[in-house]
């Protein structure tokens, strides 16, 4: 089973407040990912990290912004949230060398 | 990524095996097959993936055409929980410079029957 938590699970809040999703994983894996799916579509990348101090958008464009300090953390914030944000977000990591990812649980997220 | 096609859905019975088909005609030599699966609201999770020999585990096994065109997700004894999105990913080999991710598609809905 693997290791990578997700904090909030769930999380309502208003349009315009700051958010931090949390990620982490006790795994020590170089790579970490955040994806967003909308409820029956598909997961699409949004930032990935292959380590420390290293991070990149990914393929679909989003107004957050993650930070890779320490290896087992990689934070998704969003400055101002607003309802398009409305998504679940989920959190994966990896070793290199290999396209084998984990998942966290996910935070939904609903922005009134 | 190899474009890979696989049926929007399928049915299995419970106890019977579930054979997931992919085809990913425009393989490259080099190119891993992987294969997730997403349980209704949860996250993905990681199945399998082979390059060109059969691949088996405590999970599924994995069988790939010998012209590496198709391949083949096995679940020996379906059960109800085994109910959720099988992806067929073929991501570009990590030695290339423009490795980074994998690309999800829409996958096949499996739905294990009672």
């Amino acid at each position: 089973e693997a290791d990578i938590y997700q904090t909030p699970r769930y999380l309502v809040i208003g349009t315009g407040k700051k958010i931090t999703l949390e990620c982490s994983q006790t795994m020590g894996h170089d790579k970490m990912y955040w994806y967003q799916q909308d409820p029956g579509m598909e997961l699409h990348l949004i930032h990935y990290s292959y380590g420390v101090n290293s991070t990149e958008k990914g393929d679909l464009s989003s107004e957050s912004t993650v930070s890779r300090i320490r290896t087992e953390h990689f934070p998704l914030t969003l400055e101002s949230a607003r309802p398009s944000h409305t998504s679940q977000y989920l959190c994966a990591s990896g070793n290199r060398g290999t396209y084998e990812q984990y998942f966290g649980p996910g935070t939904r997220l609903t922005v009134t | 990524d190899a474009k890979t096609t696989q049926p929007t859905s399928m049915d299995c019975a419970e106890g019977r095996a579930a054979n997931l088909p992919c085809n990913h005609s425009t393989i490259s030599g080099n190119e891993y097959v992987y294969w997730y699966r997403q349980i209704h609201s949860q996250g993905p999770q990681y199945i399998i993936h082979g390059l060109k020999n059969n691949e088996t585990n405590e999970m599924a096994s994995l069988i790939i055409t010998e012209d590496r065109k198709s391949s083949t997700l096995i679940l020996p004894h379906a059960t109800l929980r085994d109910t959720a999105v099988y992806y067929c990913i073929v991501p570009l080999p990590l030695s290339s410079g423009s490795a980074r991710q994998l690309t999800f598609g829409s996958g096949t809905q499996l739905t294990v029957l009672p």
